[in-house]
Order: C-alpha cells, then structure tokens, then sequence
C-alpha cells in the first residue's frame, strides 16, 4: 500500500532556530500535500495545503513566514518551522494525496520540541 | 465554512456491548465524510468512508444529509478497538483538503 515518511520523527531545537521537516511518498506520487499540527490530546488541524510547483495555500491564521513550506517534486514536501519558539512545539503531521486517485495518506508524524 | 463535530470525548464500554461515535457536520453543498482511526502509536488510517458504503472490522457509518450526520457504529465491541477516532469531511470528491472533528477516545473495557 501507499506510504508516506516523515524525518526526522522527533526533533529537539533551542529557541530561535529552525527546523526542518520532511514529507515523502514513498510509492506514489503526490501532487498535493497537507501539513497538520496536532496538540496534545486535541484534534489535527490543518496548517496548509502544499502543490507541486507552486506557492502553498495556508488556512486562516497561520503564519506563511514562520512556516516555510516547499514542495519542490511530486515525492517531497518541507516544512520550515523559522525561528522556533516553545510554543511551536507539538506534533506535525503530513499527508499526500495520490495523484492517480482521490485517497489520502498520512505520515507517521514529528514531534517537535522547542527548548 | 465546513465544520466537523464529534461531541464525546471519550467513550468507554466492555467488550461485546453496541458503540456509536457520534459525528454531526455542516456544510451546504453535498460532502464526503469519513471516519479515521489513530491506534496507540500508529499513524492516522482511513477507516471507511461514506461513498464506499461498506463494513470495516465490524464497523459501519451512514450519512444522514437530513440530519447531517455520520455516526460510527459497531454492535459488538472488541477491546482491539480501543483507540481514538476521527470524523473528517472534504467538500466534494474533486476538493483536496479533509477537515477533522476533534476526536472521540474509544476505550472498550474487557
């Protein structure tokens, strides 16, 4: 079946710098990805929405500078936490949508940790 | 805007009684519901979704557009059903984005 990875699966950072967070299809390929953040005990909320070669659409309320994110192939897709402060901390979570059919895959997730 | 409520947070019943996770939405156009379940330490995985109308480890789900809602149901419940689930939306099958509730906590007591 269809996989997506994520790497690193949990990151420790110090406040101020930046970290960044890999999404891959590992068998498909995806045109669109999404970007999750997940709180602790709280539900998955949708960050952005990443398209192959082009600008991502972020959701009301999310920082487009403080969260770069990238999707340079139809495999890959980045999220660039920038100046990371501990409030960032939680767990992200991506997903790709195979390009031959309407189903989403979920990534297993980074736990980011923001010291 | 599309919103997905899921009103318990946590339910919990022994092995072998009837569960429903209930699920209401609102949207005014014609909608793709979903169910997915996050076992403990496992990843997000699509459980059923409503165009496919089929049964998935026992359980079902029925779209009520009158009511709007999606409820998941089970008639008898295992203790590997334990884990969180989610209601989720997207707007129509050509859209791309899936819109999540916030989760009910199944724990089925032995």
């Amino acid at each position: 079946g269809a996989v997506v990875s994520q790497h690193p699966s949990w990151v420790i950072c110090k406040s101020g710098t930046s970290v960044k967070i890999e999404c891959r299809s590992l068998d498909f390929q995806a045109t669109t990805m999404f970007w999750y953040r997940q709180f602790p005990k709280q539900s998955l909320m949708l960050m952005a929405t990443s398209n192959e070669g082009s600008k991502a659409t972020y959701e009301q309320g999310v920082e487009k500078d403080k969260f770069l994110i990238n999707h340079a192939s139809l495999t890959l897709s980045t999220l660039t936490v920038t100046s990371a402060h501990p409030e960032d901390s939680s767990f992200y979570i991506c997903s790709a949508k195979d390009r031959k059919a309407y189903e989403q895959y979920f990534g297993p997730g980074t736990r980011l940790t923001v010291t | 805007a599309q919103r997905v409520t899921q009103p318990e947070k946590l339910l919990s019943v022994f092995k072998g009684a009837p569960v429903e996770l209930k699920c209401n939405y609102s949207y005014s156009g014609s909608p793709e519901l979903f169910w997915y379940v996050q076992y403990s330490r496992q990843r997000l995985q699509l459980l059923l979704r409503h165009i496919s109308r089929e049964s998935i480890k026992g359980f079902t789900a029925d779209l009520n557009k009158g009511e709007t809602s999606f409820h998941l149901k089970k008639p008898f419940a295992q203790e590997e059903d334990s884990a969180m689930y989610y209601c989720a939306l997207r707007k129509d099958s050509s859209a791309s984005k899936i819109i999540f509730g916030s989760g009910t906590r199944l724990s089925i007591r032995p």
